[in-house]
């Protein structure tokens, strides 16, 4: 079976530092990958998606990048984090549109 | 393109009575429709989707939605809660057949009183 990890579970970072999101998948190849954010009491905002190993396209513009280094691999990078930057942040693939997507357990990052 | 609108960005209402969220879409071609849940601090999970075929379509946990396509709607229902079920939930769409980026919606907040 299809699974998604993304690590870590909570993360507090000082404003400026640097920041590496990981998301992994098992059981599935070639999968369609996204990045999204939830800020405090607002929906989800697609940051980034990925069809293809190096393949990264971006959603809105901002202070992360996204890369694809491996099929079943997608990171989410800063390399100075703002505090606007703080949020829950969710992982997801999908291979197809009748399966919609599955999600990761999220991280909690917090910049002080 | 399409868009979702979800009508009520929070519902409250008391253990064991029925509830409906709303969900309604803006797409020029047909759709898949779906509604997540997501409990706090955790990811969101798949309640149910539409894809053709019966209108009514069932889900886990008790939740059941209906596709009504001359409104464009896809509202949520259960017909009697529980305090677990708080949580947001979130309305889906995408174009139908092929693969397309889902279109989420702002969430509802439903909060389940005893």
């Amino acid at each position: 079976s299809q699974t998604i990890h993304q690590w870590p579970a909570t993360l507090v970072q000082p404003v400026g530092s640097p920041l590496s999101l990981e998301c992994t998948v098992e059981g599935t190849s070639n999968p369609n990958l996204y990045w999204y954010r939830q800020a405090a009491g607002r929906g989800l905002q697609l940051l980034f998606y990925s069809v293809g190993i190096g393949q990264i396209s971006s959603e809105v513009p901002q202070n992360l990048s996204a890369s694809r280094p491996q099929d079943r691999q997608f990171i989410l990078s800063s390399k100075k984090l703002l505090l606007s930057d703080s949020g829950f942040y969710l992982c997801a693939w999908g291979t197809g549109g009748t399966y919609g997507y599955t999600f990761g357990s999220g991280t909690r990052l917090t910049v002080v | 393109a399409q868009s979702v609108t979800q009508l009520d960005s929070q519902v409250p209402v008391f253990e064991e009575a029925p509830v409906e969220l709303r969900c309604n879409y803006s797409s020029s071609v047909s759709v898949y429709l779906f509604w997540y849940v997501q409990y706090p601090n955790q990811g969101l999970q798949l309640l149910l989707k539409y894809l053709s075929g019966s209108t009514l379509v069932k889900g886990i946990n008790g939740f059941e939605a209906e596709f009504n396509k001359s409104q464009t709607s896809f509202h949520l229902r259960k017909p009697s809660v529980h305090i677990s079920d708080t949580a947001e939930y979130f309305c889906a769409v995408t174009p139908s057949g092929g693969y397309n980026k889902l279109i989420f919606g702002a969430g509802t907040r439903l909060a389940v009183h005893p």
